[in-house]
């Protein structure tokens, strides 16, 4: 079975500041692993995803994450931060096998201090 | 391009009643998922449709119970609602041959009271 977890239910970081925020899977294929926001009453919009090709995916808005096989990781950066860029933040991960059914982690809540 | 939309935007039904949530894909796209989402929480697959039928399903009880019409629209229909059904659904939509492709809707908001 596949699953995801977010370190971190919140974080808070300073405008222009480095963003960071972790996801751990576990799969028993090779996953596909995405990246989602969602601003407050909307629904989630697709900031970037892995799919087998390159490892260091970039994605909208500056945002960039790396697959990581060894350490089983998908964590999502953003070298500075931006107030627009407040928001909840979640990964999902999913298989060639499972015709597009994603699993989501718990999300984690960015907030950017002026 | 519209993208997912979904309607109604809010609802509010009393314990007990059925409740019915639609979607229309995404111009192209002939898969839809549907996808419930607690206050806090991430989303969790309820069910996926293609041509016309359930292709998966995820672990919702039968309560939950859906429909895809010709114009690959689809219907997400939940009976005997519960405190616990109040949630906010998404539909998501792909094609069937990309489906890492899927577009979300801006979700229907569902209070159960």
């Amino acid at each position: 079975a596949q699953s995801v977890t977010q370190l971190g239910s919140h974080v808070s970081v300073s405008e222009g500041a480095l963003v960071l925020l972790r996801c751990n899977y576990s799969s028993s294929v090779p996953p596909y692993l995405f990246w989602y926001v969602q601003y407050p009453n909307q629904g989630l919009q697709l900031l970037l995803k892995y799919t087998s090709a390159a490892t260091l995916v970039k994605g909208i808005n500056g945002f960039e994450a790396e697959f990581k096989k060894s350490e089983t990781s998908f964590h999502l950066t953003k070298p500075s931060a931006h107030m627009s860029d407040a928001a909840e933040y979640f990964c999902a991960v999913s298989d060639a096998n499972q015709g597009g059914k994603l699993i989501f982690g718990q999300g984690t809540e960015l907030s950017v201090k002026p | 391009d519209a993208g997912v939309t979904q309607s109604p935007t809010h609802l509010i039904k009393t314990r007990g009643q059925q409740v019915t949530l639609r979607c229309s894909p995404k111009s192209g796209h002939d898969t839809v998922s549907w996808y419930q989402q607690a206050l806090g929480q991430g989303p969790q697959f309820i069910f996926q449709y293609y041509e016309e039928e359930e292709r998966q399903r995820g672990n919702f009880p039968d309560r939950f119970s859906g429909h895809q019409f010709p114009n690959y629209s689809s219907e997400l229909n939940v009976n005997a609602l519960l405190l616990g059904d109040s949630a906010l659904y998404l539909c998501a939509s792909s094609p069937r041959d990309s489906p890492t492709e899927a577009f979300f809707g801006q979700g229907t908001r569902l209070t159960v009271v």
